[in-house]
């Protein structure tokens, strides 16, 4: 089945540390997008990328860092200048277009011991 | 801008009575509309859309949606709500300010279904 899976599910990172959300989908789509969810809120975007090789910073991008080389991964790398990481991360996809929505993974989430 | 708002926070309903979670957008172009849910620590899951056509949308799990261009609304509804709809659903709708695919997302209703 076609999809798009995220690990892990629980992370656990110390304070200085930078760590590494994994997102690999198998449906090819074009684009992908990275949100973060705090308890209580809805879903802020920190990036997204619409091809290969580029990405572009969406409202929240500050302390977190992503590559795009291949067109089935996004990894997402929440790096020591977050200063409050601690959240569930959602990784989506989607196909050209507008037409479609997207297609989300399970999330994972980040607590910072 | 784009933007969809979600005014409630909050919807409480009885199990079996009709539901309705609502949602007002506002965009400079022909509005696409998605709702999803979301279950606890779970990604969200696709509901329904409308992108052009009728507008009366119907979805997954008995849910519905009606369009309405006038009053800039997309809200969701079900006849009968059962105890396993409660959730969080999120209205969204595609930016037309730059990338194309990208969605805007309400700030979320909670939904709890009393048995």
């Amino acid at each position: 089945d076609g999809g798009i899976t995220q690990s892990p599910k629980y992370l656990f990172r110390k304070e200085g540390q930078n760590v590494t959300l994994s997102c690999e989908q198998n449906l090819n789509h074009d684009a992908m997008y990275w949100y973060r969810q705090d308890p209580g809120q809805g879903l802020r975007l920190i990036y997204y990328s619409q091809i290969v090789n580029d990405f572009q910073k969406g409202d929240i991008a500050e302390g977190y860092s992503v590559s795009r080389e291949k067109k089935e991964s996004f990894p997402l790398t929440v790096t020591s200048a977050q200063k409050n990481p601690t959240a569930f991360y959602l990784c989506a996809s989607c196909r050209q277009g507008g037409y479609y929505g997207y297609t989300f993974g399970s999330g994972t989430r980040l607590t910072v011991v | 801008a784009q933007s969809v708002a979600q005014p409630e926070d909050q919807v409480n309903v009885a199990e079996g009575n009709p539901l309705t979670v609502k949602c007002t957008y506002s965009v400079s172009g022909n509005p696409y509309l998605f709702w999803y849910v979301q279950y606890p620590n779970r990604g969200l899951q696709f509901l329904l859309k409308y992108i052009t056509g009728d507008n009366l949308v119907k979805g997954s799990y008995g849910f519905e949606a009606e369009f309405n261009k006038s009053q800039t609304s997309f809200h969701l509804k079900k006849p009968s709500a059962l105890v396993s709809d409660s959730a969080l659903y999120f209205c969204a709708v595609r930016d037309y300010g730059g990338a194309t695919n990208k969605l805007i997302f309400g700030t979320g209703t909670l939904l709890a279904v009393q048995p």
